[in-house]
Formats: C-alpha cells, structure tokens, sequence
C-alpha cells in the first residue's frame, strides 16, 4: 500500500486566496483526521472523519475552514479565503477502525504558506 | 479541555548520552502511544501501551505506562545522531462515548544529539 497520501506537498499563496488541500487516505481505513502543525500549537486536531461522516469539527478554528469526504478514498481541507497565520504544515491522517486502540498512519503533509 | 502534558520541550545530548520525555495525564488512560517526527517529516508510531505498568523495549528504546495509567516516559540508552526528531505521546482523550481513534498529542520533545 502506498500510504495516506496528501497532495500537494508544497503550497504558496497570497492571502484572501481559496486553497484546497487532499488526502487520500490507506484503503480499508475507515477514520480520518485532519491535524495542523506549527510551532507555536504543535499538533492540533482540526476535523476526523468516520465511515465518510464528520464526527467532530470542534478544532476547525473558523468558518474559514471547511472539509469534505465525499467518499472513502478522498476527504479535502479547504481554506477561503487564506490568511498569513493560517501558514502551517496541514497533515491528514487515517485508522483503520477508529476503536481508538490504533495507531494512526500519517500522510507526508501540505506546508503553506500565505502571503 | 483535556489535555496531555509532555517534557520537556527541547532536550540536547550529546551523543552516547541517555534521554528521557515524560507524558502526564490528569486523567487515567485507556492507553497511551509514542510517535516520532524525524526533521521536515511527518508522525511514525513507535509502540502503543495499554497495560498498569506496561514496560516495553525496542533496542535502546525503553517505553513504561504508569502504574495510574495516567503517565508515561520514552527512555533512550545511548543516543546516535539517527535518534535526532520529535518524539510525542498521544491518547484518545474523549469525556465519554467512542473516540473513533482520535488522539490527542502532547507538546512534543524536540531531541537534538550532537556528535
């Protein structure tokens, strides 16, 4: 299996602008997180997904943020529009059934950046 | 919220010298798990304990579980510059219900070895 896989991994924008980051997560996997990296916060819980349903989105930090899982192979975090402090490194993350006795496979990660 | 409380914050060594990060919880655990972070990479789990007491070993790493369930140390015998990275605990903190796998990660313990 290839991993989660995050796309992309590099991202650069001026603020005010949309941007849409993508997981894929491992096949089989039925959980699915959103986390963000800076150093001031560290690792943070945005959004986590189960069977494709949203069960808490309490650490999306505004309305700017939404995500998506329209299926079991795909979730996407959007941001719009963009603002400087948003610049961080945005990973996703899945387990296979979110029992909570499971280790999580990390995606490689999206570092953006706002202008 | 909950939270889980790591330290300390930034460890050097030199290299050949032992480390040691502590993970507490004002709360008893279900269990805890140990990830490390190598420089511009993403999370890899290292071991998960669930066990009062738990103690396990991967070569120089030593990982214990509290006999509380409510804390936990990552020990490194010798460290060799391959050991450099963040080292985080994380555990499904959830006040009740299903956790569906979502972990709460500490601070992190940044270690660097030098030569």
């Amino acid at each position: 299996d290839a991993g989660v896989i995050q796309s992309p991994r590099h991202e650069v924008t001026e603020m005010g602008q949309e941007v849409t980051l993508r997981c894929k997560p491992i096949s089989g996997h039925n959980s699915l997180f959103w986390y963000r990296q800076t150093m001031m916060r560290g690792l943070e819980l945005l959004i986590y997904f189960n069977n494709n349903v949203p069960i808490d989105d309490s650490g999306m930090p505004e309305d700017r943020f939404s995500a998506k899982m329209p299926n079991a192979s795909f979730s996407t975090l959007k941001i719009q529009p963009s603002e400087p402090r948003d610049s961080a490194v945005y990973f996703c993350a899945s387990s296979p059934a979110g029992t909570g006795n499971e280790k999580l496979f990390f995606g490689s990660g999206t570092q953006l950046s706002v202008l | 919220g909950q939270q889980v409380m790591q330290i300390p914050q930034y460890q050097h060594v030199q290299e050949g010298e032992d480390f040691t990060t502590y993970c507490n919880s004002s709360t008893t655990l279900s269990n805890i798990q140990w990830y490390k972070q190598r420089p511009g990479g993403h999370p890899v789990f290292l071991i998960q304990l669930v066990k009062s007491g738990e103690v396990k070993k991967q070569k120089r790493l030593t990982f214990q579980f509290g006999e509380a369930k409510k804390n936990s140390s990552l020990h490194i015998t010798a460290t060799q510059t391959t050991d450099v990275g963040t080292y985080f605990c994380a555990a499904p903190l959830n006040a009740g219900g299903t956790s569906y796998g979502k972990l709460t990660f500490g601070q992190g313990t940044i270690l660097t070895v030098h030569p």
